[in-house]
């Protein structure tokens, strides 16, 4: 079966690069999460979309942006890089239907790390 | 969403039965309860959910008690490949997934 895809698998930057990762959901899901997992902690939510439109926001900082485009992938574009956006970043997609098995799948994150 | 308190860590024979429980008294009535695990730096793997009734699938059985305050996820036979943490999780859909701390299992030959 599909999985979720993301790209690239590893990136290094700079302090005050760019970087664009992307996500690629199973097909026919209809919404995207975003997660942040820095160093020995836990995943953090950081953004999601439902149907190409932002649908909730976590923890992400005013450097970044997200967006869902009309074949459902999505792109997390991070700006002004510090070292403390070294981290795993996960994609992870659902289907959302009106009784139980909403259940998310993640992708095998992008490890980015910033020099 | 609901606030889940489970065992920093256990540890469990490999073939003997993996049992992590998981306290969650302020789910509230609309919220399911979710398991997922991660092995090392992997995406984060769904296991199991349930509302109000056990649950069993290929890879574990969920056991909820009926005040739905605490849940057991079972793990029948355990493998080495199942050393992971273990995140106990209420949950609605479409919304986000607040993992905290979980379950930290360790299975030894």
């Amino acid at each position: 079966a599909a999985g979720v895809i993301q790209s690239p698998r590893h990136l290094i930057k700079e302090k005050r690069e760019t970087a664009t990762l992307k996500c690629y959901p199973i097909p026919r899901h209809d919404t995207v999460y975003w997660y942040q997992q820095g160093p020995g902690q836990d995943p953090q939510f950081l953004i999601s979309f439902y149907e190409k439109m932002q649908s909730d926001k976590g923890s992400i900082p005013d450097r970044f942006s997200a967006q869902q485009f009309s074949d459902y992938h999505s792109e997390l574009n991070m700006s002004s890089l510090e070292l403390g956006d070294s981290a795993l970043y996960f994609c992870a997609s659902s289907l959302i239907v009106l009784a139980g098995g909403n259940e998310q799948f993640f992708g095998p994150g992008t490890r980015l790390t910033v020099l | 969403d609901a606030k889940t308190t489970q065992p920093t860590s256990m540890d469990c024979a490999e073939g003997r039965a993996a049992n992590l429980p998981c306290n969650h008294s302020t789910i509230s009535g609309n919220e399911y309860v979710y398991w997922y695990r991660q092995i090392h730096s992997q995406g984060p793997q769904y296991i199991i959910h349930g509302l109000k009734n056990n649950e069993t699938n290929e890879m574990a059985s969920l056991i909820i008690t009926e005040d739905r305050k605490s849940s057991t996820l079972i793990l029948p036979h355990a493998t080495l490949r199942d050393t992971a943490v273990y995140y106990c999780i209420g949950y609605n859909a479409g919304n986000m997934l607040t993992f905290g701390g979980g379950t930290r299992l360790m299975v030894k030959p």
